[in-house]
């Protein structure tokens, strides 16, 4: 079954630590990772997009990876400001079915 | 890349009613996408709108209860009808302009149904 899991589910975390955030899936055949920031009433908007042969990708202060063995990515933030508090979603395209596999996200807090 | 206007961006609407979501994309775009995103859950694909053909729906998602609109490449509407508070949630419309290209999205609709 295609699914895209998210851990943690919340994070809470101070102004200018880093954290880490994981996503683990099972979708086949394997397309591309996607990872979104999520503002609370904004819509998702794109952050990076991995393919199968990506292992790291960075955007300013996120770096996301990918083992595409493991089937298992995560999206690593640095330094981390009051603006990052959002929620982050995991997403992987189905090369089969062209579809998107949304996880249910991680909801970031950062306290100042 | 693509801006999404999309709106109402909220709404409260009485139980049996219907609402109508309009999204305008700045460029012509072969599909766009309509989900719905309810509270602490993931985005569930409701359907995807094919300019000059009906619109593909996904399982639970039927056609009497999401009509779809899409009159050219830059324009959607998706209405909900028949409201319940079952439908309060998020929707949120979608394009992705190029194969494996970022998908860009509306700011979203947040409907709540009394």
């Amino acid at each position: 079954k295609n699914q895209v899991e998210q851990s943690p589910q919340s994070l809470i975390i101070l102004e200018g630590k880093n954290c880490t955030l994981q996503c683990n899936y099972t979708v086949s055949p394997f397309s591309n990772l996607r990872w979104y920031k999520q503002d609370t009433g904004r819509g998702p908007v794109s952050l990076t997009i991995m393919t199968f042969s990506e292992n790291t990708k960075s955007n300013g202060r996120y770096t996301a990876t990918l083992d595409a063995d493991t089937k298992q990515s995560s999206l690593h933030i640095t330094a981390s400001q009051l603006s990052d508090s959002a929620s982050y979603i995991c997403v992987v395209k189905n090369s089969g079915t062209y579809k998107y596999i949304f996880g249910t996200g991680t909801r970031l807090k950062v306290l100042a | 890349s693509a801006v999404i206007s999309q709106k109402p961006s909220r709404d409260i609407c009485q139980r049996g009613t219907s609402l109508t979501i309009q999204c305008q994309v700045d460029s012509q775009v072969t599909m766009m996408f309509w989900y719905r995103q309810q509270p602490g859950q993931s985005l569930t694909l409701i359907a995807t709108a094919n300019q000059g053909s009906e619109a593909t729906y996904e399982s639970g998602f039927v056609i009497d209860k999401f009509p779809i609109s899409r009159p050219n490449l830059t324009f959607s509407t998706l209405t909900v009808s028949n409201m319940s508070p079952e439908d309060s949630s998020i929707y949120l419309c979608s394009v992705e302009p190029g194969v494996n290209e970022k998908l860009f999205f509306g700011s979203g609709t947040q409907l709540s149904v009394l």
